[in-house]
């Protein structure tokens, strides 16, 4: 059972405007959300976490957000930039425990 | 839904052993990945797989690796004389042509 589902396979997004990515997870026990940031033929790159008891957490242009009730996060991006257009993934984790649970990831294009 | 299945979660193992990282990916996938997350650092491309052969390899993956799709299903990384550097989170990744990465949930390779 994927227990991380990123829905939107692809999202399309003009340039300056905001970039909105989701993510749903199913299982309550994790404690530690990330998003990582892949481009073709490179191991995705590490972008921004969150804790589980934190709801929002900024790092200049991109701001994660968490809905433990709804189980639900997603990642924010203002202003968009031809540069940000990659594959995004969202992963979680359980501290102590030695697994992570990735989304299927959503590839982003900025259009300039 | 379907899974990427890594075993084992934990491996601990003594410097300059080898070491056999296994991966059962997604039955009708046909593009196969490793990569590895050393702790507090980005998650570095490995090697790609497709149609039994090594489509492309990182600058890592040098001759004390291998991998092998032995028996159609299951997808091994062998590290032959691993050192105290090699300890990192291992991921295996398989995707279909047209689809996103499905994940699995990591190795922690522990080498003492």
């Amino acid at each position: 059972d994927q227990q991380v589902k990123q829905n939107s396979p692809s999202l399309s997004v003009q340039e300056g405007r905001i970039s909105i990515l989701n993510c749903d997870y199913t299982n309550s026990m994790f404690d530690y959300f990330l998003w990582y940031k892949k481009y073709p033929a490179e191991g995705p790159t590490f972008l921004i976490s969150i804790s589980s008891i934190k709801d929002k957490n900024e790092d200049g242009r991109f701001t994660v957000f968490l809905n433990k009730s709804a189980k639900h996060l997603s990642l924010h991006i203002v202003p968009s930039q031809p540069g940000d257009s990659a594959v995004y993934f969202c992963a979680a984790i359980r501290y102590n425990f030695n697994k992570f649970y990735f989304g299927s990831g959503t590839k982003l294009n900025v259009k300039p | 839904e379907p899974e990427v299945t890594q075993t084992p979660s934990h491996q601990v193992t003594q410097m300059g052993q080898e070491v056999i990282l296994r991966c059962v990916p997604i039955s009708n996938h046909l593009y196969f990945y490793w990569y590895r997350q050393i702790l507090g650092q980005k998650v570095e491309f490995l090697v790609s797989f497709y149609n039994n052969e090594i489509s492309e390899k990182s600058e890592i993956f040098d001759d004390q690796f291998s991998v092998e799709r032995p028996d159609g299903s299951n997808f091994t990384l062998k590290i032959r004389s691993t050192k105290l550097e090699d300890s990192a989170m291992y991921f295996c990744a398989s995707r279909e042509d047209s689809h996103g990465y499905t994940f699995g949930s990591g190795t922690r390779l522990t080498v003492v």
